[in-house]
């Protein structure tokens, strides 16, 4: 079945820092990729996404390219703020079922 | 914009109890799904429902659970028997059909299922 490496957490970094955060994948096929967040107290919101080999996903500042070469989804954002912090996962799939990484809690610090 | 809502947000119930958790999809979304988080841990893929029927399961979903439409708009979980180790976040999500997100499940917010 599928399965996603992701970057442990949690991070921290101050506000206006670079991000990224790392996510490997193994799958069947070629599904599409997805990064959701959990911000404190909520559900799973779709960040972004991608559906097929060298599509960039973006969002709220956020980008994540899709790597069919490197089974890679490494999502980024170049000035963080407070209001990201939350956890975020990485999850290939879609059609069917959505495996999901570990997810890495990120905190951004004023 | 349409989104999927989930009742109660907090359930409590005792060790053997039945309990059903209920999720609103989307109205024009006919893919259906359960998923569960146990605290601090990964988000588990439970269920599948497409059509009236079960698409797929994962090993978690063994003879305690079971899911039902039972109308036009609502989609539950049973647990016919509650565990300790039921308690956990359970999250409902739903899937177009057709057009460019069809790829996408839409979550819910959640109903934290607590069993004493």
């Amino acid at each position: 079945g599928d399965s996603v490496t992701q970057m442990e957490g949690p991070v921290t970094l101050s506000e206006e820092a670079f991000l990224t955060i790392n996510c490997t994948y193994t799958a069947t096929g070629y599904p599409s990729l997805f990064w959701y967040v959990q911000y404190p107290g909520e559900g799973l919101q779709l960040l972004l996404k991608a559906t097929k080999a060298d599509d960039k996903g973006s969002n709220k500042g956020f980008e994540a390219t899709y790597r069919k070469e490197t089974t890679s989804f490494h999502l980024e954002k170049g000035s963080v703020q407070v209001s990201d912090s939350a956890v975020y996962f990485c999850a290939p799939g879609g059609n069917e079922k959505l495996t999901f990484g570990t997810g890495t809690r990120l905190t951004i610090i004023p | 914009e349409p989104e999927v809502t989930q009742t109660p947000s907090h359930q409590v119930t005792q060790m053997g109890q039945e309990v059903i958790l209920r999720c609103v999809p989307i109205s024009n979304h006919l893919y259906f799904y359960w998923y569960r988080q146990i605290l601090g841990q990964k988000v588990e893929f439970l269920v599948s429902f497409y059509n009236n029927e079960i698409s797929e399961k994962s090993e978690i979903f063994d003879d305690q659970f079971s899911v039902e439409r039972p109308d036009g708009s609502n989609f539950t979980l049973k647990i016919r028997s509650t565990k300790l180790e039921d308690s956990a976040m359970y999250f409902c999500a739903s899937r177009a059909t057709s057009g460019s997100a069809s790829d996408t499940q839409y979550f819910g917010p959640g109903t934290r299922l607590t069993v004493l």
